[in-house]
């Protein structure tokens, strides 16, 4: 068990841009979850996934982002046309399917000048 | 829809001294609920869960918390705190019926530890 990772770590972008992130989950970890947190506050759950089903989608996840899960393993979560608001922390974490304690990814730190 | 506050926004504690944070939580039947940890720039590390059954669960690294259904909370405690410990504690909740939607987290309490 090598846990959830996450790549890139940190993420320097020009607004405007479009940026990709990674998340590997926990190896036989069905769902999949994506959190963005800003500074001072928790997590803020943005969409999940049931192997490459995704299920669910937060009103925080605008037109501008997308998520995918194409094989039920990695995900990917990509924010087109960046704007200043977005700069923030996403995480990543994985659970069973039929457990509830979700396990993260040390995140990916995205700060948009 | 489900909440979670965190009265405290910053609680300092003397190193070996007993530590509680609060949590309360909104939900209209039994919820699950989870304490996470957070060292700066890092993921979070859960502490503990309820599920269900004992109302005291405890968790790793000598934390414990207590499940009250009349007073909706779910208050983590450690009985003697270390320097380690510093780090930003937050309490989440998940709604009943197979984990589906994500998880709601309070906005968290940042522990200093004084030596």
């Amino acid at each position: 068990d090598t846990g959830v990772s996450q790549d890139p770590r940190h993420k320097i972008t020009k607004r405007g841009q479009n940026v990709t992130f990674r998340c590997d989950p926990i190896s036989e970890h069905n769902r999949l979850y994506w959190y963005r947190q800003t500074l001072g506050q928790g997590p803020e759950f943005l969409t999940y996934f049931q192997n490459e089903a995704q299920l669910e989608k937060s009103r925080l996840l605008s037109d501008r982002f997308s998520a995918e899960r194409p094989k039920g393993s990695f995900s990917t979560l990509e924010i087109q046309r960046t704007e200043q608001g977005d700069s923030a922390m996403y995480l990543c974490a994985s659970s069973i399917a039929d457990g509830y304690e979700q396990y993260f990814g040390p995140g990916t730190r995205l700060t948009v000048t | 829809a489900q909440s979670v506050t965190q009265p405290d926004i910053h609680i300092t504690v003397s190193e070996g001294a007993s530590l509680e944070l609060r949590c309360n939580y909104s939900y209209g039947a039994t919820p699950y609920l989870f304490w996470y940890v957070q060292s700066p720039g890092q993921g979070l590390q859960l502490l503990l869960k309820y599920f269900s059954g004992d109302t005291l669960v405890q968790g790793i690294k000598g934390f414990e918390a207590e499940f009250k259904r009349s007073q909706s909370s779910f208050n983590l405690r450690k009985p003697s705190v270390h320097w380690s410990d510093a780090a930003e504690y937050f309490c989440a909740v998940g709604i009943t019926g197979g984990g589906a939607d994500g998880l709601t987290f309070g906005k968290g309490t940042h522990l200093i530890i004084q030596p």
